[in-house]
């Protein structure tokens, strides 16, 4: 069964780093989203992507995050400079006609 | 595991036993939902979905309920087993953008 994949599973890096999380939607989808989710809350949207442009996206995605689709497989969100706040569990998702798969994720850790 | 921040409710259950668990949603221009099934470490798993023209769909052991007047939706699950036993969101769509809720954590007890 196609599967969304993510790597790294989990990423520390210090506080003003920037990183990149990668993702590999599924392969016939169109429609690409990142959520994060800080432990023990629920998970919330960051941005949605189609056609190779941001469609939406929410107030915690600023400045700092970026996403791109660089070839036909990869999808990747960038954080120019981590804050300690930006710890959280990343997850990818993809979309075909309704059904949004994610992603097992890429832990963040901030230091 | 998620031992801080938001406090999930929980719904204990005998295995066996039907478990109900119940979300309100808030955007009356949601035309879409879904519930989701989270492990510890893991993402969100696709269970069960339901557009808003419909107000019931059966899937294998579980059932979602969409009540558009009071903006309430649920999910039935049958015969509750202990591999059941994880955080259940739900999420609602309106233009692309999903939004979950706060989760229900479903114990099973055997």
């Amino acid at each position: 069964e196609p599967e969304v994949t993510q790597t790294p599973s989990h990423q520390v890096t210090q506080m003003g780093q920037e990183v990149i999380l990668r993702c590999v939607p599924i392969s016939n989808h169109l429609y690409f989203y990142w959520y994060r989710q800080i432990l023990g809350q629920k998970v919330e949207f960051l941005v949605s992507f189609y056609n190779n442009e941001i469609s939406e996206k929410s107030e915690i995605f600023d400045d700092q995050f970026s996403v791109e689709r660089p070839d036909g497989s990869n999808f990747t969100l960038k954080i120019r400079s981590t804050k300690l706040e930006d710890s959280a569990m990343y997850f990818c998702a993809s979309r075909g006609l309704d059904e949004q798969y994610f992603g097992p994720g890429t832990r963040l850790t901030v230091t | 595991g998620e031992s801080v921040g938001l406090h999930l409710p929980t719904l204990s259950v005998q295995e066996g036993d039907n478990s109900i668990i119940n979300c309100a949603y808030s955007n009356s221009a949601s035309d879409y939902f879904i519930w989701y099934k989270q492990e510890s470490g893991k993402g969100p798993q696709f269970i069960i979905d339901i557009r808003s023209n419909m107000d019931k769909r059966q899937g294998q052991r579980v059932t979602v309920l969409l009540n558009k007047t009071v903006k309430h939706l649920s999910l039935q699950i049958a015969a509750t087993q202990p591999g059941d036993s994880a955080v259940y969101f739900c999420a609602e769509r309106a233009g692309n953008m999903l939004t979950f809720g706060g989760g229900t954590r479903l114990m099973v007890k055997p």
